[in-house]
């Protein structure tokens, strides 16, 4: 594709609900990152896959965040029982390499959550 | 810990001064640094990155390990620079950025 994919582009879900955010990166490109943006704040890393291999999960901030990317490919980002400290713009960006290279980041244009 | 500090939130300035953002970082090793621009409704994109030397639409940056500091610089501002920049810092194995709180720079006509 063109490039990084988000969807869908704006949600509004009520306290306790649980979403889903789907992510299509660029073909071919093996890193893929989720990234949680506050209003004035910059992009906090979540998780980190190489290919379907989930590497890093350290910034997820409780256990009611999940990421899956089954097939190396689309991934996406579950949040259980949103509160509405969750509500964020989640970006996700993709790389072609890992290692060095690996800071050149694509972004999608992010999904807005808005918990009411 | 790592970490990227931007003190300015908003950087004002008229079409043809100089700019320069602010950016330190706190890393014990040898960190990469990067600057992401997001202008007016686009998104997040690469604007340059240290490794590189390069100076892309005039801006230049130069890591300054004794300061910690990667400041974004461009001699003459012009209109279309007006954008929210990010400072990043990749370190060590880890393939994650960790991100500043950004700068929005306004370029006055």
């Amino acid at each position: 594709g063109a490039g990084v994919s988000q969807s869908p582009r704006y949600k509004v879900a009520k306290r306790g609900q649980d979403v889903a955010l789907r992510c299509d990166p660029i073909s071919g490109h093996v890193s893929l990152f989720w990234y949680q943006q506050a209003l004035g704040q910059g992009p906090e890393f979540l998780t980190y896959f190489q290919n379907e291999a989930q590497l890093d999960k350290s910034g997820l901030p409780s256990d009611r965040f999940f990421a899956e990317r089954p097939e190396g490919s689309v991934s996406t980002l579950k949040i259980q029982r949103t509160q509405q400290e969750d509500s964020a713009v989640y970006l996700c960006a993709s790389s072609l390499a890992t290692g060095g290279g690996a800071g050149k980041l694509f972004f999608g244009s992010g999904t807005q959550l808005s918990v009411l | 810990a790592q970490r990227v500090t931007q003190p300015e939130k908003l950087l004002s300035v008229f079409k043809g001064a100089p700019v320069e953002l602010k950016c330190n970082y706190s890393y014990s090793g040898s960190p990469e640094l990067f600057w992401y621009v997001q202008y007016s409704r686009q998104r997040l994109q690469l604007l340059l990155r240290h490794i590189s030397r390069e100076s892309i639409k005039g801006f230049t940056a130069d890591l300054n390990k004794g300061e910690t500091s990667f400041h974004l610089k461009k001699p003459f501002a012009q209109e279309e620079d007006s954008a929210m920049y990010y400072c990043a810092l990749r370190g060590g194995a880890t393939n994650k950025l960790i991100f500043g709180t950004g700068t929005l720079l306004a370029v006055q006509p």
